[in-house]
Parts: structure tokens; sequence; C-alpha cells
């Protein structure tokens, strides 16, 4: 079946501009994750959706940063003014969610994010 | 504060050696324990996860090892093969209290020499 899938693959913007980034997650996934992997580094945490609960924000770095989920399903990550420490591959991840009581996460490929 | 701390950071094996990576954690909390194999340009994929009832579990060539007490746990490869070349990253997560995100090590590169 059709894994979880993010668009754009790449972007280039320019310092100061805003950018969209989008996660489809899994069919029937209610748990959608955001994490940020910067060069070299590990996977850092950054919000989390879980059905039609109030999402998990503590990750987000800066009040720069946010995310929405429509219709339970597609999500966006939104980053304004961007910096270039914001540069990093952004990823998405979903999960079956707490009613199938499964920790499985599973990936999309990624945005690779470049701020100039 | 990184809650997770893997090592090496990289290693380098023959064929058919036995890459062995560690990591340990802090939060006693944790309960579920996975581990990922990242290629190039592409997204982490779930290899194995571990919950704290057992001490070992196998898949295949890859081992984890986990040692509650200490608050350790690790990977092992089997007879590894070049196509296990990639890196790896232990997580760790408390989903028995909701909080199902999860915390990732730095990351190990695998090099395996054919």
């Amino acid at each position: 079946g059709a894994g979880v899938s993010q668009s754009p693959s790449n972007k280039v913007t320019e310092k100061g501009k805003d950018v969209e980034l989008r996660c489809d997650p899994i069919s029937g996934h209610t748990a959608l994750y955001w994490y940020r992997q910067s060069l070299g580094q590990g996977l850092e945490f950054l919000i989390y959706f879980q059905g039609n609960s109030a999402p998990d924000k503590s990750g987000l770095p800066s009040d720069r940063f946010s995310a929405e989920r429509t219709g339970g399903s597609v999500s966006t990550l939104t980053i304004q003014r961007t910096q270039q420490e914001d540069s990093a591959v952004y990823l998405c991840a979903s999960s079956p969610g707490l009613a199938f009581a499964s920790y499985e996460q599973y990936f999309g490929p990624g945005t690779r994010l470049t701020v100039t | 504060q990184q809650q997770v701390k893997q090592s090496p950071q990289s290693l380098i094996v023959q064929k058919g050696g036995i890459p062995i990576i560690n990591c340990a954690y802090e939060n006693t909390a944790f309960d579920y324990f996975p581990w990922y194999q990242q290629f190039p340009g592409k997204g982490p994929a779930l290899l194995i996860a571990i919950r704290p009832d057992v001490s070992e579990k196998k898949e295949g060539r890859f081992t984890i090892s986990f040692n509650k007490s200490a608050k350790q746990f690790s990977l092992h490869i089997m007879d590894s093969q070049p196509g296990d070349s990639a890196t790896y990253f232990c997580a760790a997560s408390n989903p028995l209290s909701n909080d199902y995100k999860l915390s990732f090590g730095a990351g190990t590169t695998v090099t395996v020499r054919a």
C-alpha cells in the first residue's frame, strides 16, 4: 500500500521567505508527527497530531513555525520568515494511533529545505 | 538536552562482521525502544523494536539487547552485508503516558566493506 508521502522533495528559498511543506499520511492513520533532521544530526521532534485532540506543539523551535492538519489527514508545516538555521530535512511520520495501540511510526522521504 | 545517547558515531566492519551500536537513556518512563535504518536520501525505516519486559529480541540478522537496570540497549547486526551500510538511529518513547513522540539518538553510520 501507499506509504507516507511528502512534497516538495526539495525546496530552496531565500532568507525571509515563507515556506509550506506538505505531508500525506498513510490512509487511516490518525497520528501524525513532524520531525526535523539537521545535517549529520538525529531527528528532532517538532509537533504531533492525534485525531481531533489539540496538537502537541512542544517541539516547535520558535513562533515562526506552525502546522495544521485538515480533515484529520493531510498536514502542512509552515515556516515564516525563514532563516539559514532552518535548513534541514523535514520528516513526517504517521502511526495507526491510540485506537490500535500501535507505537510504530512510519516515515516519509522528507523535504530537504535549503535557505540561502 | 539529548534524552538518548548513541555511540559510536560511525563504524566500519568487514562483510560478515557484527557491528554493535549502543544507546543509553535517562528517562525511566521510556518503555518503547525502536531502531530505525536510514539510507541516503530516504526517510528512516523501522527496523526492530523492543519493550522493557524482554531482554532480547531478534528479527532476521538484527538483534536488540536490552538492560533495564543499566538503562541501556544495543543493536547487533549479525553476518553483516554491504547492503546493511546505512545510518542507524535508536529512539525511545513513553506511549503508556500518551507521550508517543520519539526521542532519537544522534545516529551511527555503519559501513560494511565487501
